[in-house]
Formats: C-alpha cells, structure tokens, sequence
C-alpha cells in the first residue's frame, strides 16, 4: 500500500459525458502528478500541482483540467469524453518536485463507450 | 524537450537468465529513478541514482548511472518469476518540477 488513494476504481461512461477522478496523496507529501496509461503503454504525465499551486503541463487535452484543494487532495476532471479517453489514469505523489520518488494510487479505470 | 527512450521494448527470458534493460536520455540528467509496474498493477518506485557512474544494488537487481549522466541501466540476475512486468526509468526536467518517464521496458519470465 502507497499511501496514495484514488476514487473509483472503475468508471464507465458513455462519449460526452464529463467524470471526476479523486486522488488522496499520502501524508506529508505536497506534489500530485496525474498520468494517462493506455492499454499496454507507457505513462503519459498529464499535470502536476505542488500545495495547491499548477506547476507542470504535459500533454493535457483542453477538455480535461485538475486542481489542488488545501487540504492537498486533487481531482481530475474530464468533460466531452472520447472513446480515445479509454485508459487508466493514476495518480501519484511525492514530497516535492521531480527530483524525489513518486509513490503512485492504485488507478483509476475508466471506459468510454 | 527532454527524451527518455528504453530498449528493448520488450524482452522474453527463461527463467534462470539474466536481463537487462537500458535508459538513454537526450539531454544530461540531474538524476534518475526506476520504477516496476507488475501487470495490474501501478507504478513503484525502486530506486534513485544521483551521482555520475554510480552503481546500486538491491539483492539480484543492479542499477548503473552512466559517467556523463545521459544514460542508466538495469539488470537482473537469475530472473523469477516474479520478476514480471513492466520497467521505467524515469527522469525529472522542466525544472525538476515534471518527470519525464522512459517507454518502458515488458520483461516476461518464462518458467
């Protein structure tokens, strides 16, 4: 167990549709970044936020957008879903920036169909 | 902006036989971490290498940083398996702020 908590598990939804992934970072730990997987690829860094303040950008599409809230957990927000939009997307955290390790949730799933 | 490929993609092994995979960055690094992602399951962290030509063990699992810090590797001796699943290097840019992960490489342990 990380330490890192990310809500639901599962998503189904149908195209268009807008859905909230929630992520709980471990404690004591201020960085949340956000990852899309696909099936069988790689990790694609999405966003990152250090207390509560964006810090990087990956290839984040327009229609999705996060936020951090004060008391550091993040949530992840998806509007005029694609099929395309079908992977896992994670969570992870870390203490700070990018020079320290991640510790990442357990996913969440999500299927547009 | 910053690269971080892995070779090979994928790699089949018997059980018994040793593995290695590679990790080449573009640009030189500050650091770079490594991580296991068995099927299923989410990315952990294995290590952290800092310093230039610096070598780090953890049990059957070597973990080398190139001397000009542009490359890493890691190699299992004897693999099990439970060794199964996919490997990543990653590398922090952008101000240290993002991490930049490797394509991954899929290591499969036949019995």
């Amino acid at each position: 167990d990380s330490g890192v908590t990310q809500t639901p598990k599962h998503l189904i939804t149908a195209t268009g549709q807008r859905v909230t992934l929630r992520c709980s970072p471990r404690s004591g730990d201020l960085s949340v970044y956000w990852y899309q997987q696909s099936l069988d690829q790689g990790l694609q860094f999405l966003i990152q936020y250090y207390n509560g303040e964006e810090r990087a950008k990956g290839n984040i599409l327009e229609r999705f957008s996060a936020q951090q809230f004060p008391d550091l957990h993040s949530e992840l927000n998806l509007s005029s879903l694609e099929l395309g939009d079908s992977a896992l997307y994670f969570c992870a955290s870390s203490v700070a920036g990018g020079a320290y390790e991640q510790y990442f949730g357990p996913g969440t799933r999500l299927t547009v169909t | 902006g910053q690269q971080v490929m892995q070779i090979p993609q994928y790699q089949h092994v018997q059980e018994g036989e040793d593995f290695t995979t590679y990790c080449n960055s573009s640009t030189t690094l500050s650091n770079i971490q490594w991580y296991k992602q068995r099927p299923g399951g989410h990315p952990v962290f294995l290590i952290q290498l800092v310093k230039s030509g610096e070598v780090k063990k953890q049990k059957r699992l070597t973990f080398q940083f190139g001397e000009a810090k542009k490359n890493s590797s890691l190699h299992i001796t004897a693999t099990q398996t439970t060794d199964v699943g996919t490997y990543f290097c990653a590398a922090p840019s952008g101000g240290y702020q993002k991490v930049t992960f490797g394509t991954g490489t899929k290591l499969q342990v036949i019995p």
